[in-house]
């Protein structure tokens, strides 16, 4: 079945890079996401990535997709006390229904 | 602002009462849904409505029943509360099915005791 996997949690120091994996199953999924959450609020659109594309930068993220291991990760230079909060990787479901398999969620602990 | 707006916020329920979260979008989405959030565990799609009109099953309905009331408003009940719906949820809308993420919701915090 479909599945969306993360590691639950992450620590880093401020001013490092701090690195989020996720591994998927539908090989077929044209776009990918990275939502984040701050505590005691919605989750955002973070960064996404078309199927075609090996990397994405976008100022401090950097997304990388491996398609033949189905693995997606989320590069966060510089990392700061504000980046903390949990990041949910997500794919569509299979079949056009609009529903969105999101991962566990990773907590990410900036400490300063 | 443009956006998904859920209420209440917090709610406290007895076993057995019912209540209704409502949800509203203002940014002519077509495709909305709900979840719930436990730890360790993501969300996890109850219902959802692809477009005005039309409503079906997610991974966890059970115990739920939802109303698309017109475009911008899909309504959640719960008819009967049990303890295990103890959870946070969260409506999210997008724009068309199947397509470019979703906007969410600031979620209710739901207490059933």
């Amino acid at each position: 079945g479909e599945d969306v996997e993360q590691s639950l949690f992450l620590s880093v120091r401020e001013g490092d890079s701090s690195v989020i994996n996720c591994t998927y199953t539908d090989s077929s999924s044209t776009y990918l996401y990275w939502y984040k959450q701050e505590p005691g609020a919605g989750l955002q659109l973070l960064t996404y990535i078309f199927s075609n594309m090996d990397m994405k930068q976008d100022q401090r993220l950097t997304v990388l997709l491996n398609k033949k291991d189905k693995h997606l990760s989320l590069r966060i230079a510089d990392t700061q006390t504000g980046d903390s909060a949990i990041y949910f990787c997500a794919e569509p479901s299979s079949g056009n229904t609009g529903k969105l398999i999101f991962g566990q969620g990773t907590t990410l602990q900036v400490k300063p | 602002n443009a956006g998904v707006t859920q209420t209440p916020k917090f709610q406290v329920l007895k076993t057995g009462q019912s209540m209704t979260l409502q949800c509203a979008q203002d940014m002519n989405h077509n495709s909305m849904y709900w979840y719930r959030q436990d730890p360790g565990m993501g969300l996890r799609l109850i219902y959802y409505s692809a477009s005005e009109g039309t409503t079906d099953k997610g991974e966890v309905p059970n115990g739920y029943n939802v109303s698309r009331l017109n475009k911008r408003e899909f309504s959640l009940r719960l008819e009967s509360a049990a303890p295990s719906q103890t959870s946070v949820y969260f409506c999210a809308s997008s724009v068309r099915q199947g397509g470019w993420g979703y906007t969410f919701g600031s979620g209710t915090r739901l207490t059933v005791v």
